[in-house]
This record gives structure tokens, C-alpha cells and sequence, in this order.
């Protein structure tokens, strides 16, 4: 079975300040990982996914992950913050079949 | 209409009522998805069809009933609710190709509330 624990439910940040989202997971099978972002009243909009191959991952928005087999992890980051990026953020992981596990989601927060 | 749509986006309804949620995807895709989100719970799964058949169902309570007449189109329909199901019902959908997994679009939601 695999799991998605994101560190912290809430971050707060600084505009303009490195945003770090965390992210690890376990799965018995390689992991299929995806981050995805929830407006307010809006369903989930995909950022970015790790399949294969290249383990850093660009998105949309200015945000990249990396996937790192060793640490099990595939933490979200953006250099600098903007407002918009005010949101909640959910890590999901897919292996065999075609379920996906969420984390619990971090709502940021973006200091002007 | 584009993407994934669901109507409607806000329904308030009593424990002896019967209502539907209805979801629509413009996609293309094979495969459809229904999960709950509540608070301070991670995102649930409740249902995927794939080609029209329902393939999981987890241990979602019989008040809760799927039903996907073809591709484009799932809905939920609900009866007899508890106050506890009152939650943010999403949907979503992807294009399924051999074990090869797609990325899944989700709607907006519908905001249950169950009085």
C-alpha cells in the first residue's frame, strides 16, 4: 500500500522568499508522484508530475520538484514567492493501478 | 464548456432528501473519479469507473450511489445523508492507457452541506 506524508499543514512565507513544501511517500512499487494545488472554491489543478526519467521536475507557475528515490521524498519548491501562490498544495502518489493517494495538503501563506 | 465541470457547485439538503451531483468532462477521457474532501481529512476516494464500469468502490457507504451512463458523464446520487457527509465532493478524470497512469483533471467541486 503507499502513503503521502506532507510535513506541516500550514507554511507562511514572505513574498518573494523560497517557498519548500515537503513531501515523502511510500510505495512498494516504483511511485508515479504528482503535486497539485487547490485555489479557494476550486478543485485541484495539477502543478507538476514525476513519472520517469529526469528526477527534477519543472511545473507551471515557477515551481519545480525533485523526485529522490533514496530519501523517498519529492519536495515542492519555488524560489520566490509571489501572492498568488496562496493556496493549498497536495502531494499525491500513484502506483499500481489507477488510484492516487493525497497527502493531507499544506496551506500556504504569502506575506506581503 | 471546457475541462471538467460539475453542477451544482453549492447544495444544501436535509437527512431525508434525495439529490444527485452531477459531473461532466470535455476531456476525452476514459476513466472518471468521485473523492470527498473534508476538513482537516486527506482527499478520499470513493469511486473510479473505466470505461463505463465501476472498478472500485472504497467501502463508501450504500447511501452514496454512482452511476456513469457513458464516458463523459457520473453522478452521485444521495439519500438518507448524515450531517458527517457534509463535505467539498470532487470529481475527476483521465485517459487510461494500459497501466500507464495519466494525469487525473479535477472539477470545482460541489459544497455539500447535510442539515
Amino acid at each position: 500500500a503507499q502513503s503521502v506524508t506532507q510535513l506541516g499543514s500550514h507554511v507562511s512565507v514572505s513574498e518573494g522568499a523560497l517557498v519548500l513544501l515537503r513531501c515523502n511517500y511510500s510505495s512498494s512499487v516504483p511511485p508515479y508522484l504528482f503535486w497539485y494545488v487547490q485555489y479557494p472554491n476550486q478543485g485541484l489543478q495539477l502543478l507538476l508530475k514525476y513519472t520517469t526519467g529526469a528526477t527534477l521536475v519543472k511545473g507551471i507557475n515557477g515551481f519545480e520538484a525533485e523526485f529522490k528515490k533514496s530519501e523517498t521524498s519529492f519536495h515542492l519548491t519555488k524560489p520566490s514567492a509571489h501572492m498568488s501562490d496562496a493556496a493549498e498544495y497536495f502531494c499525491a502518489v500513484r502506483a499500481a493501478g489507477n488510484k492516487l493517494t493525497f497527502g493531507g495538503g499544506t496551506r500556504v501563506l504569502v506575506k506581503p | 464548456e471546457t475541462g471538467v465541470t460539475q453542477t451544482p457547485r453549492h447544495l444544501v439538503m436535509g437527512m431525508t432528501n434525495k439529490k444527485s451531483l452531477k459531473c461532466e468532462q470535455h476531456l476525452g477521457h476514459n476513466a472518471m473519479y468521485w473523492y470527498k474532501q473534508s476538513a482537516k481529512k486527506p482527499l478520499e476516494l470513493m469511486f473510479v469507473y473505466s470505461l463505463e464500469e465501476r472498478v472500485e468502490n472504497n467501502s463508501v457507504p450504500s447511501r452514496f450511489s454512482p452511476e456513469c451512463p457513458n464516458s463523459s458523464h457520473l453522478f452521485l446520487h444521495l439519500h438518507t445523508l448524515q450531517p458527517e457527509d457534509s463535505a467539498l465532493y470532487l470529481c475527476a478524470s483521465s485517459q487510461e492507457r494500459g497501466g500507464a497512469p495519466d494525469t487525473q483533471y479535477f472539477g470545482p467541486g460541489t459544497r455539500l452541506t447535510v442539515l
